[in-house]
C-alpha cells in the first residue's frame, strides 16, 4: 500500500466544465499513473510521471492533461468535461526503477451529465 | 504488442467450492504477470505477481496462480472459496524491468453464493 488518497472520492459536473482530479501520494514513490476504468475496457493508462515535471501520454489520453509539480501530487485535468469521460478513475504508484509493482488508490467516480 | 485476454466475463460459485480464473496473454517473450482483486467500491489490491522462476506462486488470500508458457497463461486458482472472496479479478501483463504500461484484461466479476 503506497499511502495512496485521491480526492474528491465522487463528482459530478456539466459538459464543457474543466474538472481537477488530484491524486497524493505518501510514500515519496519516483512513478505515478492515471488509468480510467470503463466496463469491457478494464483499466486503461490515461497519462503517467516518471518525475517531477516529467510525464508522458498513455493509451487514452486525448482530452486529458496532467501535472506533477511535487513528488507527492499528480494532477489530472480534464479541460472541458465530455459525456464520453464518465468513467472511474484510478490513481497507481510505483516505487521506482527495478520496483515493479504498481499500487491502487481507491478511484474517484465522475459523472460528466 | 502485449495483450491480456480474460475469457469469462462473470463466474459464479458456491462457497466452499474451488475456483480457476483463465488469464491468456500475447508477449513475444516472458512477461511480469500480476492479478489483482477489486472489491466493490474499492481500488485494486496486488494478489500475486509472477516475474520469473517457479511458474507457480502463492499470493495473498489463499490464492495462487500458475505460469504455464506453452499456454501463454496464467490461471488464478483457489481451492476454497469464500463469500468475502466475490469482487471482480484483474490480470495484467508488463514489460519486464520496465511496467510503466501495465496492460489490463477486461476483468472477471465473481459472484459468490452460500
Amino acid at each position: 500500500d503506497a499511502g495512496i488518497t485521491q480526492s474528491p472520492r465522487h463528482k459530478v459536473t456539466e459538459t464543457g466544465t474543466p474538472v481537477t482530479l488530484r491524486c497524493h501520494q505518501t510514500e515519496n514513490h519516483r512513478y505515478m499513473y492515471w488509468y480510467r476504468q470503463d466496463p469491457g475496457h478494464g483499466l486503461r493508462l490515461i497519462h503517467y510521471s516518471y518525475g517531477v515535471k516529467d510525464t508522458d501520454k498513455g493509451e487514452v489520453s486525448d482530452g486529458y492533461s496532467v501535472s506533477r509539480s511535487k513528488t507527492e501530487d499528480f494532477l489530472l485535468t480534464l479541460e472541458s468535461a465530455t459525456s464520453s469521460q464518465t468513467s472511474v478513475y484510478f490513481c497507481a504508484t510505483r516505487a521506482g526503477i527495478a520496483k515493479n509493482i504498481q499500487y491502487f488508490g481507491a478511484g474517484t467516480r465522475l459523472s460528466v451529465l | 504488442a502485449q495483450s491480456v485476454t480474460q475469457p469469462d466475463i462473470h463466474i459464479t460459485v458456491s462457497e466452499g467450492a474451488s475456483l480457476e480464473l483463465r488469464c491468456n496473454y500475447s508477449y513475444g517473450a516472458t512477461p511480469y504477470l500480476f492479478w489483482y482483486v477489486q472489491s466493490p467500491g474499492q481500488g485494486l489490491q496486488l494478489l500475486l505477481k509472477y516475474f520469473s522462476g517457479d511458474t507457480l506462486v502463492q499470493g495473498i488470500k489463499g490464492f495462487e496462480a500458475e505460469f504455464k508458457r506453452s499456454q501463454s497463461s496464467f490461471n488464478l486458482r483457489k481451492p476454497s472459496v469464500h463469500w468475502s472472496d466475490a469482487a471482480e479479478y484483474f490480470c495484467a501483463v508488463g514489460v519486464p524491468y520496465n511496467t510503466d504500461k501495465l496492460i489490463f484484461g477486461t476483468g472477471t466479476r465473481l459472484q459468490v453464493f452460500p
